[in-house]
């Protein structure tokens, strides 16, 4: 299977600040990325579904204003929280679809607090 | 429209006893993936297994079974001898297996297993 990596696997920022959660395929070439968001003792949530080279497909209730999501490359996707809030403070996965079998697998998530 | 349904919320256990996590599905596609994913407190999700919808033959590794049913919707997961390395959290999923825009992951609310020593 793919193995995938996030960065930072922790972060705490000042509420109004922006922050960028990377999410690397690292032997995997991947067109399309997900992006999850897991609140404290709930299940994964899709927010997004990434695709390299286009614009980024949102989940209805997500706001693409406020998360931006960049697909650059076939290994590098990138999640921005611009202005975070509290709220936003949340455990962040992302996920690599590999093809043939439409199977996910994922990095290792990124919690985010805000204050 | 998809639904995972993991009825039991949490579950507790003496080390050494067996424990069935349940897991109901609807779906209206015809082929479909199983999965089932653990999340220790660290966080991070560890696939367990992927069931294709055509294959029901139940499955086991080491310690843990499946038991796939069609008929009845469900796709359950046996611990045997549980030991208090499986306490975590337990998600079910499922994914239509063609690709597509509406191709995603649903996954159930989860259950928390603690296995006590």
């Amino acid at each position: 299977g793919a193995v995938v990596s996030q960065h930072p696997s922790r972060v705490i920022c000042k509420s109004g600040t922006s922050v960028k959660i990377e999410c690397r395929s690292l032997d995997f070439q991947a067109t399309t990325m997900f992006w999850y968001r897991q609140f404290p003792k709930q299940s994964l949530m899709l927010m997004a579904t990434s695709n390299e080279g286009s614009k980024a497909t949102y989940e209805q209730g997500v706001e693409k204003d406020k998360f931006l999501i960049n697909h650059a490359s076939l290994t590098l996707s990138t999640l921005t929280v611009t202005s975070a809030h509290p709220e936003d403070s949340s455990f962040y996965i992302c996920s690599v679809l590999t093809s043939g079998n439409n199977e996910q697998f994922f990095g290792p998530g990124t919690r985010l607090t805000v204050l | 429209a998809q639904k995972v349904t993991q009825a039991q919320t949490e579950i507790s256990v003496v080390e050494k006893e067996d424990v069935t996590l349940d897991c109901v599905y609807e779906t209206r596609d015809t082929t479909y993936y199983l999965f089932w994913y653990k999340q220790p407190p660290s966080g991070e999700l560890v696939f367990l297994i992927r069931r294709n919808s055509f294959d029901e033959q139940n499955e086991i590794s080491g310690r843990y079974s499946w038991n796939f049913q069609k008929s009845t919707s469900s796709f359950n997961f046996t611990i045997t001898a549980s030991q208090v390395v499986d306490s975590a959290v337990y998600f079910c999923a499922l994914i239509p297996r063609y690709t597509g825009a509406n191709s995603k992951l649903t996954f159930g609310k989860g259950i928390t297993l603690s296995v006590r020593p």
